[in-house]
Formats: C-alpha cells, structure tokens, sequence
C-alpha cells in the first residue's frame, strides 16, 4: 500500500530556528505539492514540483520559506528563521502526472513555534 | 477566479441517518476536475473521489454516493446509514489548468451512536 510519509509528524520549536520538514512522495510519482493548514486559512498551497522542478511558488513567503526536490524521493520544506505565526500543519502531496490529477497526501507535519 | 464553498460548517446526525454535504463551486474554466477528501480525527487527508467537468453521472461507492450538477455548480456528497466513524471533516476541492488545487473550509461531521 504505496503512502506518502512526512518526518518529523510533530516539531516543536522556539522562535528564531530553522526548521525542515521532509516528504517522501509515492514512488513513481512526478507531482510534489506543499500544503499548509490553518485554521483560520484553511488548506493552502505553498507549492509544486514536477519532475524534481519547482513550478509554483507563489503561495510561500519568499524571505524565510524554501522548497528543494534534492531527489525524486525526497522533498524538502525549510522555514529559516520561524515565527510563531508558522505554527499550522504541512501536508506534503504527490501525484502521478500532471497537476489535475489525483494528490495523495501525507499524514502531515504539525509545527508549533513558540 | 475560483472557490469552492461549502457552507456547511458543521453537521450532526445520529447513527444511521443519512447525510448529504454541499458544495458549491466557481470557475470560468470550461475543463476541470473535482474532489472530496475526508480528514478523520488523525488528520491525515485520505482521497475519496475525482470527477472531470465532462462526467455528470452521478457515482455510488457503498454507501457513498456523490451528485455532479453543471447547471448548479454543485457537487454533493451523501452519505447513506451514517456510522461513527464517518466522523470527519470532508473537504470538497476543485483544480483546473491552473495546476492549484482549491479546497473548500471544510464540513465537520459528527456521527452520534
């Protein structure tokens, strides 16, 4: 039963670190998607990769948020340096194609800045 | 610019009623592809149902079923003999070429025994 897998499933952190989420797609999946989850926000798209290459970025906060594909089995989101108002859930998704197909997410990565 | 409304916050049913969710949609795209997903208390988002813009049969899954309507820009889900562990938020998000997945607020369901 091919999953999507998240680490660290919880990060509690003080202002000011860095912190990095990891995200290991389906294998044989081409589709990479960052979400954040809020509850005020809801779910957002941070953003996407095909084929290990960015695509849209344009829902992540350029000055601290990044996002790499050093490979094809492994995402990365990093928050340098994190502020309590990045406490949410990071849901990383893959999918098989192109971006309308079906994305499969992860059990997500729930961050608390304090 | 597209949304996705679901204007249901929350719903609570006793055991064994059936339920429908709403979900209302907006789009200028004439392709496009709709879906529901459901978180349960875990959290973790688990994929329900996909439907493109060209497909308005209607799908049964057990006890699940979902009804695709153009002419209202809708797209119910209803959930037939509801169980406790129905219990979740249902999310209702639609994605067309612009590649973004966009998720409605979600609708908390709470199944009593």
């Amino acid at each position: 039963d091919a999953r999507v897998t998240q680490t660290p499933r919880d990060k509690v952190t003080e202002m000011g670190q860095e912190v990095t989420m990891r995200c290991q797609p389906i294998l044989g999946h081409n589709t990479v998607f960052w979400y954040r989850q809020t509850m005020m926000q809801g779910l957002e798209l941070l953003a996407y990769f095909r084929n290990r290459a960015p695509l849209d970025d344009s829902g992540m906060p350029k000055d601290r948020f990044s996002a790499e594909m050093p490979d094809a089995t492994l995402a990365t989101l990093k928050i340098q340096p994190s502020e309590p108002r990045d406490s949410a859930v990071y849901f990383c998704a893959s999918g098989p194609g192109v971006s309308t197909d079906t994305q499969y997410f992860g059990p997500g990565t729930r961050l608390t800045v304090l | 610019a597209q949304k996705v409304t679901q204007a249901q916050t929350e719903i609570s049913v006793v055991e064994k009623e059936d339920v429908t969710l709403d979900c209302v949609y907006e789009t200028r795209d004439t392709t496009y592809y709709l879906f529901w997903y459901k978180q349960p208390p875990s959290g973790e988002l688990v994929f329900l149902i996909r439907r493109n813009s060209f497909d308005e049969q209607n799908e049964i899954s057990g006890r699940y079923s979902w009804n695709f309507q153009k002419s209202t820009s809708s797209f119910n889900f209803t959930i037939t003999a509801s169980q406790v562990v129905d219990s979740a938020v249902y999310f209702c998000a639609l994605i067309s070429n612009t590649g973004k997945l966009i998720f409605g607020q979600g609708t908390t369901l709470q199944v009593k025994p």
